[in-house]
């Protein structure tokens, strides 16, 4: 596709289970970052991938938030055993390095 | 990390010029300015970045004071479209930024 794609677009789970968000990056670019945004808050940084390097983890909130990337293309974030606070949108986004980010329309999780 | 501020909130008349100013006093010789800018529900998106001249793009313009302390993005002729929040942010051109680090923005209203 033209542009980022995640999935799924809206997850609802209960507490305590397991969830995977996936995102497709644009063809070719090297570099993609998860934020998650809670309601009426800014963008808060989660893990970035760039090429082969180690990715930079220093977002996650506990040890209960991994992702993984992929062939150097796709990425899934994994929350265990979710919480209620990790209710949230969770975006991805992908670059060229230190070029434009473009960002993915976003997962909206709840936990219930 | 270099900071940013920006005010909280403006409010602009449609179609007249919006300017939206950003601190950066922090700012390092290698730092691009960048803005980007969230519409409601939407993954943010690229506005226009620079790193000491002013720039222009079809649907910004950006300008740079001479000391690169502070910038101003210019939205020419304000439309209810470009109700959104405003994010200013600093990009090290040596890979001293990876993150994109996202502030709280200024929340942009169009009255029409």
């Amino acid at each position: 596709g033209a542009g980022v794609s995640q999935s799924p677009s809206n997850k609802v789970t209960e507490k305590g289970k397991d969830v995977e968000l996936r995102c497709d990056p644009i063809s070719g670019h090297t570099a993609l970052y998860w934020y998650r945004q809670s309601l009426g808050q800014g963008l808060e940084f989660l893990i970035y991938f760039q090429g082969n390097s180690a990715p930079d983890k220093s977002g996650l909130p506990s040890d209960r938030f991994s992702a993984e990337r992929t062939g150097g293309s796709v990425s899934t974030l994994t929350i265990q055993r979710t919480q209620q606070e990790d209710s949230a949108v969770y975006l991805c986004a992908s670059s060229l390095r230190q070029g434009v980010a473009f960002f993915g329309q976003g997962t909206r999780l709840t936990v219930v | 990390d270099a900071k940013t501020t920006q005010p909280n909130s403006m409010e602009s008349n449609e179609e007249e010029p919006v300017h939206l100013p950003c601190n950066h006093s922090t700012i390092s010789g290698t730092d691009y300015i960048h803005w980007y800018r969230q519409l409601p529900s939407q993954g943010p998106e690229y506005v226009i970045h620079g790193l000491t001249s002013n720039v222009n793009n079809r649907m910004a313009s950006l300008a740079i004071a001479e000391d690169r302390k502070s910038s101003t993005l210019i939205l020419h002729r304000a439309t209810l479209r470009d109700a959104a929040v405003y994010y200013c942010i600093l990009r090290d051109v040596n890979f001293g930024n990876e993150k994109l680090t996202f502030g709280t923005g200024t929340r942009l209203t169009i009255i029409p």
